[in-house]
């Protein structure tokens, strides 16, 4: 089973200040995937990350609103940036399964703008 | 595009009881994955159970089944003498196969919050 270390686990940040949120996997994966979770809500996926390519983003998720670094196999960063209050969510990223089809999460990461 | 409905937002039981969780989805695939994850307080994302579509046999592990009726296209889990310990947010995904074994992403029902009452 893949171990995925997520930091920070949370924050508080102020509007109109970025964010930047890291994820290091214990083996390397092909894609790391990107999810939100608003407050009561579902998982919904920002975006796919590849190494060494542009990572693709979902329908309503842009790229210059969530950065997304993919430098290796083994770990990502997602960046909110320009926050505000309607960002404060949980983020968390996550494996996608691999060949073993479970996909493993790292532990979220819950943010709050004021 | 793929959908998951858990239509039951909440659901409280007493300990030791049995409990079933709904989910339906729609999809034009034939081969795909079914998931019931579990996320308590802690945000941790965590397998409880899967199926994989071409099995006609439910899946099973321990306290928690799956009724998976791939023509209606429902995945239901049962979870048999609950504890205090299963009180979290469940919540149903589904994931495309593909032929060439590799990471897909998943497509989330709403959640159903489970309460377990001692």
């Amino acid at each position: 089973s893949a171990v995925i270390s997520q930091k920070p686990s949370r924050d508080i940040c102020q509007r109109g200040t970025s964010l930047t949120i890291q994820c290091q996997v214990d083996s390397q994966v092909t894609m790391m995937f990107w999810y939100r979770q608003q407050p009561g809500q579902s998982l919904t996926l920002i975006a796919t990350a590849n190494q060494g390519s542009e990572a693709t983003y979902e329908s309503g998720f842009v790229i210059d609103k969530f950065p997304i670094s993919r430098p290796n196999l083994t770990f990502s960063t997602l960046t909110v940036s320009n926050m505000s209050p309607e960002d404060s969510s949980i983020y968390l990223c996550s494996d996608g399964g691999g060949m073993n089809t479970e996909a493993f999460f790292g532990q979220g990461t819950r943010l709050t703008v004021v | 595009a793929q959908t998951v409905t858990q239509s039951q937002p909440e659901m409280s039981v007493q300990e030791a009881e049995t409990v079933t969780l709904s989910c339906t989805y729609d999809t034009s695939e034939n081969n795909y994955y079914l998931f019931w994850y579990k996320q308590p307080p802690s945000r941790q994302m965590i397998l409880v159970i899967r199926q994989e579509a071409y099995k006609q046999q439910n899946a099973t592990e321990n306290r928690f089944s799956v009724n998976f009726q791939k023509a209606a296209k429902s995945f239901s889990l049962k979870i048999s003498d609950s504890q205090l310990g299963d009180t979290a947010m469940y919540f149903c995904a589904f994931m495309k196969r593909q032929r060439i074994q590799g990471a897909q992403k998943l497509v989330f029902g709403q959640g159903t919050r489970l309460t377990i009452n001692p």
